[in-house]
């Protein structure tokens, strides 16, 4: 079975203070994503990756970084943490190849900033 | 540009009754359609999928149809448990992309 985790399933963290959150796949998937879920919003795409130190900007890329520096590994980072910032974040990884676009997700993480 | 729309919830139920979640897509060229579940505290994770016309997906118990015509992929169960109690969310991949676009997702409540 695939298997997406993430590093912590609840954080507080205070406003300003730099967070990561990290994202490992066990899949060796090309793609990996990061969403935020917000109730009345459905999920948001903040940043993929199609491949190791490649990025690209979603939806709501401002006030978020990532890194790829290995295939498996994905990870957000919220530079100066903000209280709009707090919300549930999935990771998901998946395929490039054709027909294959399911995407799978990890638990999630459900951030609150103070 | 691509786009779902899914009925807005919460939907609630009895056990054991019908269930149908409606879901309408825009899409250029010939998408893929999916139906992924979020039980509480959780992930998502695919429900089932269909990747061409008339193409039925299915997985416990849950059925829905891609129906080209009606660009809809509209999700149905025949009797319901409490442990289906879920977000459901309708999703399509299109255009050679493979960043998925969802719907915002229904939630489902069913009492015994």
């Amino acid at each position: 079975d695939v298997k997406v985790t993430q590093s912590s399933r609840y954080l507080v963290k205070r406003t300003g203070e730099k967070v990561f959150l990290e994202c490992v796949q066990d899949m060796d998937h090309e793609n990996m994503f990061w969403y935020r879920q917000d109730p009345g919003l459905g999920l948001r795409l903040i940043y993929f990756s199609y491949d190791v130190k490649m990025k690209e900007k979603g939806d709501i890329p401002e006030g978020y970084s990532v890194s790829r520096e290995k295939k498996e590994r994905f990870s957000l980072i919220l530079e100066s943490a903000s209280t709009n910032q707090t919300s549930m974040y999935l990771c998901a990884s998946g395929f490039s190849r054709a027909g294959t676009d399911t995407q799978y997700f990890g638990p999630g993480t459900r951030l609150t900033v103070l | 540009g691509n786009s779902v729309t899914q009925m807005e919830g919460p939907v609630t139920l009895s056990e054991e009754a019908f269930l149908t979640i409606n879901c309408t897509y825009t899409a250029t060229g010939y998408p893929s359609l999916f139906w992924y579940v979020q039980y509480p505290g959780e992930g998502l994770q695919l429900l089932l999928k269909a990747t061409k016309a008339d193409d039925k997906g299915s997985n416990k118990g849950f059925e829905a149809t891609y129906r080209k015509e009606t660009t809809s992929f509209h999700l149905e169960k025949g009797s319901v448990q409490v442990s289906d109690s879920a977000v459901y969310f309708c999703a399509l991949a299109s255009g050679g992309s493979y960043i998925p676009t969802f719907g915002r997702g229904t939630s489902l409540i069913v009492h015994p």
